[in-house]
């Protein structure tokens, strides 16, 4: 079958830096989601990756394994406003999306 | 309006009413999606519409019904829910369902099945 997993629950500090991970067994790979989710708001895209390697946007980077099945998303200089759901999604072989259950980050001042 | 609209943002309803749930898209995709959110559970398809047809039925139970008039709407029609049902429903839009495929999602409807 079809899995993505990710930490359910993760706790940083403001200012900080913290990485969450996300890895993925699916029929085929057409790329690798990260989306952020605000409670009670609608899932905002992040981030893209395909091919391997690190992607760096702002404070938010995404890297990529395809041979370890493995994505992470760094969040650096964590703001209050960082607090939210960070959801990894893989496109399987018929371009559709297999989503984890997402990670709640919480932030600490 | 911009991006994805869902109406309405709050529905309560009892086991035995109909109703439905309204999405519209204005960024001219081709594609739309209906999804059930439930907590701490991952995001799961329901229904997916391209140019109007729908291509996906991931084992819905027929209490959901979804209808997409055109390109830049799409409605789910509630019928005979159960309790279980309860959960955030995100529609969602992309320019095509092939290919790199961005989903933009609408902020979804909270219901609540007594």
């Amino acid at each position: 079958g079809q899995n993505i997993d990710q930490p359910t629950e993760m706790t940083a500090t403001e200012g900080a830096i913290v990485q969450i991970n996300c890895t993925y067994q699916t029929s085929g790979f057409n790329g690798l989601f990260w989306y952020q989710q605000h409670a009670g708001e609608a899932p905002t895209f992040l981030s893209y990756n395909v091919l391997d390697g690190l992607e760096e946007k702002g404070r938010f980077s995404s890297f990529l394994s395809r041979s370890k099945g493995y994505s992470y998303l760094l969040l650096k200089e964590l703001q209050m406003k960082d607090s939210a759901s960070y959801l990894c999604a893989v496109m399987d072989s018929n371009y559709q999306l297999i989503w984890g259950a997402g990670t709640k980050l919480i932030i600490k001042p | 309006e911009t991006g994805v609209t869902q109406t309405p943002r709050h529905l309560v309803m009892g086991m035995t009413n109909k109703k439905s749930l309204k999405c519209e898209q204005h960024l001219g995709h081709n594609a739309m999606y209906w999804y059930k959110q439930s907590a701490k559970k991952p995001l799961e398809l329901m229904f997916v519409y391209n140019f109007k047809e729908q291509t996906e039925n991931n084992s819905v139970p027929s209490r959901f019904s979804p209808e997409c008039p055109n390109s830049s709407h799409l409605f789910l029609h509630l019928h005979t829910l159960q309790p279980e049902d309860s959960a955030l429903y995100l529609c969602a839009s992309s320019l095509r369902t092939s290919d790199y495929n961005e989903q933009f999602f609408g902020p979804g409807t909270r219901l609540t099945v007594l």
